[in-house]
């Protein structure tokens, strides 16, 4: 079983629908967990961070934790084209919770 | 400096050859990652720095890698014996050194061995 698990995609969504992505993790001691955005041939950002359990809203994205089913997922609202772009969920594992894992990326793409 | 480098940007090699990659952090940055993506792929995990210590080396993919940081700031990974499997874009990120820090990423340093 992989560390991080996220489904590639694509996903294809049209322009001002709700993108909805996925992540499972299996370390269950895990205490932090970030949504980074990598556009094609680009170094990755981080557009969200989140620590416990519940909803964190920042503009048109909400970062969606539940520690117990070890599952986070970022939502985002009124997808544009520019919102096309691979979504990395990053998650804080090892000995002081300072190893960052990546999952493989889900591939977003936002018809205009 | 105002962002993490890298360097080279690219670099091509013969197999065979050992390279260098270079990775200077943001400045009070303690924390260092070395990452390796390879085209369509998500980012794998090689080692990470606290400090001039490197906790974690369990992500190195083989003995033919190398890394070390020196003074706490700059970091070199090294490929001996590069492979034509080694080809892959070689990311470096950095972080405050406590616990929830997000990574700042390098440009990336796009290895290809022919």
């Amino acid at each position: 079983q992989k560390e991080v698990e996220q489904n590639s995609g694509p996903l294809s969504v049209p322009e001002g629908a709700i993108a909805s992505l996925n992540c499972t993790y299996s370390d269950r001691g895990s205490q932090s967990f970030f949504w980074y955005r990598q556009y094609s041939g680009k170094s990755p950002e981080l557009i969200m961070s989140i620590y416990s359990n519940g909803d964190k809203e920042d503009g048109r994205f909400t970062a969606q934790l539940n520690k117990a089913s070890q599952y986070v997922s970022l939502l985002i609202r009124d997808s544009q084209p520019s919102d096309s772009a691979t979504y990395l969920c990053a998650v804080n594992g090892g000995p002081g919770g300072f190893k960052t894992i990546f999952g493989a990326g889900t591939r977003l793409f936002v018809k205009a | 400096g105002a962002g993490v480098s890298q360097s080279p940007s690219n670099k091509v090699t013969e197999k065979g050859k050992d390279v260098e990659l270079r990775c200077d952090p943001i400045s009070g940055h303690t924390a260092l990652y070395w990452y390796r993506q390879s085209l369509g792929q998500g980012l794998e995990f090689l080692i990470y720095f606290q400090g001039n210590s490197a906790p974690d080396k369990s992500g190195l993919p083989s003995d033919r890698f190398s890394a070390e940081r020196t003074g706490g700031s700059v970091s070199t990974l090294t490929i001996q014996r590069t492979q034509q499997e080694d080809s892959a874009v070689y990311l470096c990120a950095s972080s405050f050194d406590r616990q929830n820090e997000k990574l700042f990423f390098g440009s990336g340093t796009q290895l290809s061995v022919l």
